[in-house]
């Protein structure tokens, strides 16, 4: 089946700097990309859609200037974490879908902020 | 707005027993109903959905489940469980037959002891 890579599968960083994730398509073209976010013990919470080429749609809640979403080609997206606190802390998981319409998932990124 | 249920955190089998995992929803339309598995490290597999149509469905790895509107309930089994099914398990509705816009329950981890 399609392959979805994020990376890194792990990062630390310290309060008020910036982490960028990268989610990969590796074998087919992405239209379109989600990005969740999964609090322990909790559902994934949708945070944005973002679609090729186009600004990205936040869910209601989500700071759109603290997360930062970039859908630049057909098989990468990106997710930055501006100015990282505490608080952000989660794990964060990709999601693409191409032409059938099938969402495969990625790997997810656990992000650790000091 | 739609939302998942899934009793139940942590479910524990013994190998070759029945495995049965809960999962209710909400929905104020007619639901697309997803079950995803995770393995450890890994992205969400899809395992089965209910779209339209036959209200039990087969999955992958021997897992089926049934949509019964009257109970709001898409409840996951396999009759034998396997070592290799230990893994977290998510149940998801949509509005979407093609997963987007997916509103995840809070996983089951399933243990099979041998």
């Amino acid at each position: 089946g399609a392959v979805v890579s994020q990376h890194p599968s792990r990062v630390i960083c310290k309060s008020g700097t910036s982490v960028k994730i990268e989610c990969r398509s590796l074998d087919f073209q992405a239209t379109t990309m989600f990005w969740y976010r999964q609090f322990p013990k909790k559902s994934l919470m949708l945070m944005a859609t973002s679609n090729e080429g186009s600004k990205a749609t936040y869910e209601q809640g989500v700071e759109k200037d603290k997360f930062l979403i970039n859908h630049a080609s057909l098989t990468l997206s990106t997710l930055t974490v501006t100015s990282a606190h505490p608080e952000d802390s989660s794990f964060y998981i990709c999601s693409a879908s191409g032409d059938t319409g099938e969402l495969f998932f990625g790997e997810g990124s656990r992000l650790t902020v000091l | 707005a739609q939302s998942v249920t899934q009793l139940g955190s942590h479910v524990s089998v013994s190998e070759g027993a029945l495995v049965l995992l809960r999962c209710n929803y909400s929905s104020s339309v007619p639901p697309y109903l997803f079950w995803y598995v995770q393995y450890p490290n890994q992205g969400l597999q899809l395992l089965l959905k209910y779209t339209t149509g036959a209200t039990l469905v087969k999955g992958i790895n021997g897992f089926e489940a049934e949509f019964k509107k009257s109970e709001t309930s898409f409840h996951l089994t396999k009759p034998s469980a396997h070592m290799s099914d230990a893994a977290e398990y998510f149940c998801a509705v949509s509005d979407h037959a093609g997963a987007n816009n997916l509103f995840f329950g809070t996983g089951t981890r399933l243990t099979v002891i041998p």
